[in-house]
């Protein structure tokens, strides 16, 4: 089983509300990422952790806050977010962050809409 | 820093067409080299790989070679299906800190007509 789950499938929220985005994985893999994509554009990497410790951070804006509560979970809080942070928000898993080569999965991502 | 850089397209092509999508890569040491392949309305899926010079990866009829001589990782398939239709990025690994992390090129979005 290859897969990674997220949810919601889409999200619409308020510049003054709380939300957040969940990404599960059952694979055994120790790294998970939180990517953010903008139409027609490549991923852009936010957040990788590596065995449930945040190893890199992209000088992601405070308003999104990782957690990663165990090794299979991965959440994404958000707060007071602005219209340009509409995006889809992709997670994914690896069996580990430091391997060469290691591939990783992509969950389908959570198209988020910011009011 | 290590960087990607791939054609963008648009690109059109009828079925059974032959495919080649150029990728070049700029990077300090050897990195992994990565296909991945976003269908409409999903996530990315890993198509192909290489970890090493002169690796061939292949899959679904597609192929690249890790070219270090020319720092390319050029994608080709014979025979195009409409099936293929999607955005294709090519990527490399880079290591920050004790993590490595995805460079993707702009990607290219392919249309396959019947």
């Amino acid at each position: 089983d290859t897969e990674v789950t997220q949810t919601p499938k889409h999200l619409v929220m308020g510049m003054t509300n709380k939300k957040s985005l969940k990404c599960e994985q059952h694979m055994g893999h120790r790294a998970m990422y939180w990517y953010k994509q903008k139409a027609k554009k490549p991923p852009e990497l936010m957040f990788v952790y590596s065995y449930e410790k945040l190893s890199i951070n992209e000088s992601v804006p405070s308003r999104f806050s990782p957690e990663c509560p165990n090794s299979s979970l991965l959440n994404l809080h958000l707060h007071a977010l602005q219209p340009e942070d509409s995006a889809l928000y992709l997670c994914a898993s690896s069996h580990t962050s430091g391997g060469a080569g290691d591939t990783q999965y992509f969950g389908p991502g959570t198209r988020l809409t910011v009011l | 820093g290590n960087s990607v850089t791939q054609m963008e397209g648009p690109v059109t092509l009828s079925e059974e067409a032959f495919l080649t999508i150029n990728c070049t890569y700029t990077a300090t040491g050897y990195p992994s080299l990565f296909w991945y392949v976003q269908y409409p309305g999903e996530g990315l899926q890993l198509l192909l790989k290489a970890t090493k010079a002169d690796d061939k990866g292949s899959n679904k009829g597609f192929e690249a070679t890790y070219r270090k001589e020319t720092t390319s990782f050029h994608l080709e398939k014979g025979s195009v299906q409409v099936s293929d239709s999607a955005v294709y990025f090519c990527a490399l690994s880079d290591r920050q800190g004790g993590s490595e992390k995805l460079v993707f090129g702009k990607g290219m979005k392919l249309t396959v007509n019947p």
